[in-house]
């Protein structure tokens, strides 16, 4: 069975402060796919990155990064020099090849507050 | 880009009542999926469907029903709402293929109150 751990469920930092939001995850499968998504106080979950097991590149834009390591099953999210839009809830989510429909398994999420 | 459109916002409903939740996406994607949403729990699947005519329980199926009669829609029924069902609920979509691979586009959601 797959599973995906968010081990922070809140965080508060800092106006222009970097900070990592973890992601653990677990699977049987070798091929699988890996997500983030974002969820501002708006209610609408917007997705930010894909990344493909067979994929272990590291990804940057703007102020995002993505790091991604197989040998310790993570999937950590980087926010450089934070701003107060980026306050929402942040889920990390895991979708096995071949599943149904490609059903995801999301973590529970992590609540970042940045303040001014 | 896609869309994704629920067709209320919020809602408030009578326990007992039958309530009808409506989704439509415009990028012709196999996959549709409901959740809800509550506090401390995460997102949790209800049903999901990956062809018209085909729908899978998700993970708390109980009280609920869906409907896929067109690929762009599917609906979320609530047979007898009760207080319990009172909840934040969100569509989605994805597709395999097509330069993307299962990742989720959601739905606006709908706040559905049973009182």
């Amino acid at each position: 069975a797959q599973k995906v751990t968010q081990a922070q469920t809140e965080i508060s930092v800092v106006e222009k402060e970097d900070v990592t939001l973890d992601c653990v995850y677990e699977t049987r499968d070798t091929t699988y796919y890996l997500f983030w998504y974002k969820q501002p106080p708006s209610g609408e979950l917007v997705f930010l990155i894909r990344r493909n097991s067979f994929d272990e590149q590291n990804e940057i834009s703007g102020r995002y990064s993505w790091n991604f390591q197989k040998s310790t099953s993570s999937f950590n999210f980087t926010i450089t020099a934070s701003q107060v839009v980026d306050s929402a809830v942040y889920f990390c989510a895991l979708s096995e090849a071949g599943t149904n429909a490609g059903k995801s398994t999301f973590g529970d999420g992590t609540t970042l507050t940045v303040k001014p | 880009d896609v869309k994704v459109t629920q067709s209320s916002r919020y809602l408030v409903k009578r326990t007992g009542e039958k309530v009808f939740l409506e989704c439509v996406q415009d990028m012709d994607h196999e996959n549709m999926f409901w959740y809800r949403q509550d506090p401390g729990l995460g997102l949790r699947l209800i049903y999901f469907s990956y062809d018209v005519k085909m729908k899978e329980k998700g993970d708390i199926p109980e009280g609920y029903s869906v409907s896929r009669e067109k690929k762009e829609r599917f609906s979320l029924i609530l047979e007898s709402a009760s207080t319990n069902q009172t909840s934040m609920y969100l569509c989605a979509s994805s597709s395999p293929g097509q330069g993307t691979n299962y990742e989720q586009y959601f739905g606006p959601g709908t706040r559905l109150t049973v009182t």
